[in-house]
């Protein structure tokens, strides 16, 4: 079975810490995305990457990093925690190039911030 | 961005009961994607849909795309406790040359034994 696999089901972290998410598909995928998921609001794309080394911001890259450094690799970076950034943190991937087709999705992290 | 409005937000149904859940745009799409996430976990494609006027079935769960290709329906027929979860339905957006997948902030859906 396919998967992609996110490092924590929950984290908890202080406000200010530096935050990494880790997220891995055994797909051989060409794209990753990095998704936040908040009651009422849905899915928002924070960033996603076609190619090693390549990202593109999403509708709210805002407070975040990513970094592609292989191709099953996406990592999600909280520079400085905040409080607004409790969330579901969930990272997807798809097979084919610049397509929206077929993601497949992580189980997610919950990511709590005091 | 275009905005995709789902209906009913929350839907509390009883075992064998019927449903229809909608999406809806006042955009046009190429097409449209239905998920569904069961608590805890990422959702899982359910579908794609294409053409106007296109059905697709999946067991008990019909789904059809408008003649205008705008919106969307999802209908479960006698609906079961493993039906339970949040059903969302996502458009490919193209934007600055990429193509990324736009949701809409999902039905939630409870069946009851």
């Amino acid at each position: 079975d396919v998967k992609v696999t996110q490092s924590s089901r929950y984290l908890v972290k202080r406000t200010g810490e530096k935050v990494f998410l880790e997220c891995v598909q055994d797909m051989d995928h060409e794209n990753m995305f990095w998704y936040r998921q908040d009651p009422g609001l849905g899915l928002r794309l924070i960033y996603f990457s076609y190619d090693v080394k390549m990202k593109e911001k999403g509708d709210i890259p805002e407070g975040y990093s990513v970094s592609r450094e292989k191709k099953e690799r996406f990592s999600l970076i909280l520079e400085s925690a905040s409080t607004n950034q409790t969330s579901m943190y969930l990272c997807a991937s798809n097979s084919l190039p610049g397509s929206g087709y077929g993601y497949t999705f992580g189980s997610g992290t919950r990511l709590t911030v005091v | 961005t275009q905005l995709l409005e789902q209906s009913p937000q929350f839907l509390s149904i009883q075992e064998g009961e019927n449903l229809t859940v909608y999406c809806n745009s006042s955009s046009v799409f190429s097409s449209l994607q239905w998920y569904r996430q069961e608590p805890g976990e990422g959702p899982v494609l359910l579908v794609t849909v294409v053409t106007g006027g296109e059905v697709k079935k999946l067991k008990r769960l019909t789904f059809q795309f408008g003649d205008a290709r705008k919106d969307s329906s999802l209908h479960i027929t006698a609906a079961q406790p493993g039906d339970t979860g949040l059903y969302l339905c996502a458009y490919t957006n193209f934007s600055g040359g990429y193509n990324k997948l736009i949701f809409g902030a999902g039905t939630r859906l409870a069946v009851h034994p």
